[in-house]
């Protein structure tokens, strides 16, 4: 089965403090991973994907297929990172398939 | 134009009323999607076209039917719509179906349905 688990529903943490955004899959084969975020009053956006192995907004996220993870990361949260952030697969055979997480809330306290 | 528009932003219908919302890109992108999204939910899939052809139906109830008369234009119509079906509707596209990870999204369709 194809499926993106996000433990937590809530994160908090205070600005400056390291974030980590937990993120498990379960997928056969070769997966392909995304972080996608949802600011307030905002359209859902693209943040990054894993082949690209880029920092978007000081956010990286690595995929370890040891742990079935991809969590995604940042040294030092800001305020303005406080939004929704969804884990997303990609589903097999190119159907166009995304499949999503439940989503973490970022909170980030001045 | 790099974006997806919807329209209208807010719809509040009866359960026997008709009506559509409609979903509109310039990118040049042949693949659209429609999702429902409950509040503090993902977005759950619908509909994906690809080059104008109606590529997954996620069993989703007839009462919603998809309809993409060109490449840059989606609409979904609503008939007989129950008050469970009240969400907030979204629209996305991507380039071609195999890069559907990079989906551009609309701000939605907030629908009430008394």
């Amino acid at each position: 089965a194809q499926r993106v688990t996000q433990p937590e529903k809530l994160l908090s943490v205070f600005k400056g403090a390291p974030v980590e955004l937990k993120c498990n899959y379960s997928y056969s084969g070769s997966p392909e991973l995304f972080w996608y975020v949802q600011y307030s009053r905002q359209r859902l956006q693209l943040l990054l994907r894993h082949i690209s192995r880029e920092s978007i907004k000081g956010f990286t996220a690595d995929l370890n297929k040891g742990e079935t993870s991809f969590h995604l990361k940042k040294p030092f949260a800001q305020e303005e990172d406080s939004a929704m952030y969804y884990c997303a697969l990609k589903g097999s055979s190119n159907t166009g398939k995304l499949i999503f997480g439940q989503g973490t809330t970022l909170q980030v306290k001045p | 134009d790099t974006e997806v528009t919807q329209t209208p932003k807010h719809l509040v219908m009866g359960m026997t009323n008709k009506k559509s919302l409609k979903c509109e890109q310039h990118m040049g992108h042949r693949a659209m999607y429609w999702y429902k999204q409950k509040a503090k939910k993902p977005p759950e899939l619908m509909f994906v076209y690809s080059y104008e052809k109606l590529s997954i139906n996620e069993s989703v109830p007839s009462r919603f039917s998809p309809e993409c008369p060109n490449s840059s234009l989606l609409n979904l119509h609503l008939h007989a719509l129950q008050p469970e079906d009240s969400a907030l509707y979204l629209c996305a596209s991507s380039r071609r179906l195999a890069e559907s990870y990079e989906q551009y999204f609309g701000p939605g369709t907030r629908l009430t349905v008394t």
